[in-house]
C-alpha cells in the first residue's frame, strides 16, 4: 500500500498569504495524484488531478505540481473562502490512498 | 451537470446489514468507472471500493473485502454497495463518486454523501 505523508498537519496563514502544502508518497505514483478540498460540514470537492490539472470551476489561484514521490499544492494568495482541509489522494496503485490532511486556517 | 445522489443510510446493529445507492445523472453513466469512499465521524477520507463502466471489475479496500459488495445497474443508472456483517468501525459518511473512463478510477465527482451509524 501507498502511504501519503502531508505536511504540515497544520497551516495558519492569513488572506492573501501564499499557502504551500506538501504531500510525499512512499513510492512512485508517477502524476496519478490529486488534491481534494474539504470546507466543514460538506462533501470534498476535486481541485488538481494528475498531479497539476485544475478540475472544473477551480480558480487560477489554485495550482499543483510534482511528479513521482513528491507533489505541492500551492496558493498563490489566500481567499477567506480558501480555509479548510486538504487531502493529496494516490491513484497509481490498489488500494487507492489518501493522505491524512493538511488543515489551512485562519492565523 | 453531474450529479450524483446517495441514499439508503440508516442506523444499524452490529452484525446486520445495508444496502447503499447512488444515481447518476449529467453522464453517460455506464461509461464511467465508479468508487465509494468513506469518512469516519471527524477523521480522514478512506477509499472503500471501486467498479469499471462495464461492472466486469471490481477492487475493495481491505478493511471491508469479504464483507462488502459493489455493484452497478447500468440500465437503472444507479451504484450500489451491500454491506454485510458490519462492524462499529464501519460507522461513516459515504461518498459516491464518478470516475474519468470506464477504467479510469480517478475520483473526479463526489456525491453528497450519505451516513451510515453502526451501533446497538
Amino acid at each position: 500500500e501507498i502511504v501519503l505523508t502531508q505536511s504540515p498537519a497544520t497551516l495558519s496563514l492569513s488572506p492573501g498569504e501564499r499557502a504551500t502544502l506538501s504531500c510525499r508518497a512512499s513510492q512512485s505514483v508517477g502524476r496519478h495524484l490529486a488534491w481534494h478540498q474539504q470546507k466543514p460540514g460538506q462533501a470534498p470537492r476535486l481541485l488538481i488531478y494528475d498531479a497539476s490539472a485544475r478540475a472544473t470551476g477551480i480558480p487560477a489561484r489554485f495550482s499543483g505540481s510534482g511528479s513521482g514521490t513528491d507533489f505541492t499544492l500551492t496558493i498563490s494568495s489566500l481567499e477567506p473562502e480558501d480555509f479548510a482541509v486538504y487531502y493529496c489522494q494516490q491513484r497509481s496503485s490498489w488500494p487507492i490512498t489518501f493522505g491524512q490532511g493538511t488543515r489551512l486556517e485562519i492565523e | 451537470e453531474v450529479q450524483l445522489l446517495e441514499s439508503g443510510g440508516d442506523l444499524v446493529q452490529p452484525g446486520g446489514s445495508l444496502r447503499l445507492s447512488c444515481a447518476g445523472s449529467g453522464f453517460s453513466f455506464s461509461t464511467f468507472a465508479m468508487s465509494w469512499v468513506r469518512q469516519a465521524p471527524g477523521k480522514g477520507l478512506e477509499w472503500v471500493s471501486s467498479i469499471s463502466g462495464s461492472g466486469d471489475t471490481t477492487n475493495y479496500a481491505d478493511s471491508v473485502r469479504g464483507r462488502f459488495t459493489i455493484s452497478r445497474d447500468n440500465f437503472r443508472d444507479t451504484l450500489y454497495l451491500q454491506m454485510d456483517s458490519l462492524r462499529a468501525e464501519d460507522t461513516a459518511m459515504y461518498y459516491c463518486m464518478k470516475g474519468c473512463g470506464g477504467s479510469c478510477y480517478r475520483l473526479d465527482d463526489w456525491g453528497q454523501g450519505v451516513l451510515v451509524t453502526v451501533s446497538s
